[in-house]
């Protein structure tokens, strides 16, 4: 089967980091995304990874590791509108994409 | 430059009725997919459509069907709707990569089944 696994929410400090975690297991990988998505908004690009590695944009890094099956999203300098879900997606085999369920991530002051 | 846009934005339909949903997509883009996405979840892939033509489906029934149009834009069909057809259908579009291509979403049709 394909699954998608991520923590359902996570809590953490205005200013902080916080790391986003994402195992899958698909039938096919051809690339990993991550997604913003706010309440009752289209979920937006944020990153994509089809090599091993991390990839570093502002204040958002996304990293890849295929043999493990891993990724995770790091938020650097959190902000209050960094409340969102984050959505984890792998392009599995032909064109199809599979989502995670998302992470709700609630900023405190 | 327009991004994704779907139409209309909220709907309200009562069981055993048909719905169509529209979308036009991204300037320079050729590829459209839907998703659904129930409250609470990530989006389900539905179908993919490139060249006019779907090229990949998801799981779901026959009685969702789509169009694509030569200018790209695109409809999504649900025919014989039930409740648990109410969610949040997403259009996204994509140039098409072979594969590795980014996909832009649109703002959503919110269909509420009663």
């Amino acid at each position: 089967g394909q699954n998608i696994d991520q923590p359902t929410e996570m809590t953490a400090t205005e200013g902080a980091i916080v790391q986003i975690n994402c195992t899958y297991q698909t039938s096919g990988f051809n690339g990993l995304f991550w997604y913003q998505q706010h309440a009752g908004e289209a979920p937006t690009f944020l990153s994509y990874n089809v090599l091993d590695g991390l990839e570093e944009k502002g204040r958002f890094s996304s990293f890849l590791s295929r043999s493990k099956g891993y990724s995770y999203l790091l938020l650097k300098e959190l902000q209050m509108k960094d409340s969102a879900s984050y959505l984890c997606a792998v392009r599995a085999g032909g064109f199809k994409t599979i989502f995670g369920a998302g992470t709700r991530l609630f900023v405190k002051a | 430059d327009a991004g994704v846009t779907q139409s209309p934005t909220h709907l309200i339909k009562t069981r055993g009725q048909q719905v169509t949903l529209r979308c036009s997509p991204k300037s320079g883009h050729d590829t459209v997919s839907w998703y659904q996405q129930a409250l609470g979840q990530g989006p389900q892939f539905i179908f993919q459509y490139y060249e006019e033509e779907e090229r990949q489906r998801g799981n779901f029934p026959d009685r969702f069907s789509g169009h694509q149009f030569p200018n790209y834009s695109s409809e999504l069909n649900v025919n014989a709707l039930l409740l648990g057809d109410s969610a949040l259908y997403l259009c996204a579009s994509s140039l098409d990569l072979r594969g590795q291509e980014t996909q832009y979403f649109g703002p959503g049709t919110r269909l509420l089944v009663l």
